[in-house]
């Protein structure tokens, strides 16, 4: 198993341009998620999605789209780079296990962003 | 809403130990808890899903009271691979059973180990 993978590791872009971060995972994981991390800010909720085409928003979805084709895809679409959006973009899966059952939230290793 | 967590950082030799707390405003479903080294992903200690429940991992546990929103996260006789950030995680009740798993962070509480 790769657990979850995540590409790029590291981006430059310059304001206005859009781009797609992927994720993936191998592990039949229902639930899937992005993060972005900020220094002194912790891990903040971007999207999320509980199967393949169901989606919705987390506590700062502005300036991102997702989608769920597929239930091993879940990638990450800026659509007009800001600086504001330099940050840290981890990607997470986790499986539910019976119903209003808890998991364990498997992280990917992170794409680290700059937007100049 | 975003969890508090204190303290926002604490150092100790090898061999002390460590409270870091996580207190919520809101009820919880859930309390995670996660560690994460330096240019690292978080990785997962454990979860605590019921009132007044403790767990343990090693010489790592938490307690959950559900009653007072808040969960702590015990060290003991910390060793050195112990330094990294730890960050509670929670998750309110669900609307409905199927809900999605919605995870809050708090901000992080940096531990440092010196030996």
């Amino acid at each position: 198993n790769a657990g979850v993978t995540q590409t790029p590791k590291f981006q430059v872009l310059k304001t206005g341009q859009s781009m797609t971060l992927q994720c993936a995972q191998d592990m039949n994981h229902e639930y899937m998620s992005w993060y972005r991390q900020d220094p002194g800010m912790g891990l903040r909720l971007i999207h999320y999605s509980v199967g393949a085409g169901i989606t919705d928003q987390g506590e700062v979805p502005n300036g991102y789209n997702v989608s769920r084709s597929t239930t091993e895809d879940f990638p990450l679409r800026l659509l007009s780079a800001a600086p504001s959006q330099t940050s840290v973009y981890f990607c997470a899966s986790s499986y539910r296990k019976g119903q209003g059952n808890s998991d364990t939230q498997y992280f990917g290793p992170g794409t680290r962003l700059t937007v100049l | 809403q975003q969890p508090v967590q204190s303290p926002q950082a604490v150092i100790l030799r090898e061999g002390e130990d460590a409270v870091i707390n996580c207190s919520s405003s809101k009820a919880l479903y859930s309390v995670h808890w996660y560690r994460q080294k330096h240019g690292e992903a978080p990785v997962f200690l454990m979860i605590l899903l019921k009132g007044g429940e403790q767990k343990g991992h090693e010489k790592i546990s938490a307690s959950f009271n559900e009653k007072k929103q808040q969960s702590s996260l015990y060290l003991t006789a910390s060793q050195l691979s112990y330094s990294g950030t730890y960050f509670c995680g929670t998750e309110r009740p669900r609307v409905l059973i199927q809900g999605a798993q919605k995870l809050v962070f708090g901000q992080g509480t940096r531990l440092t180990i010196n030996p």
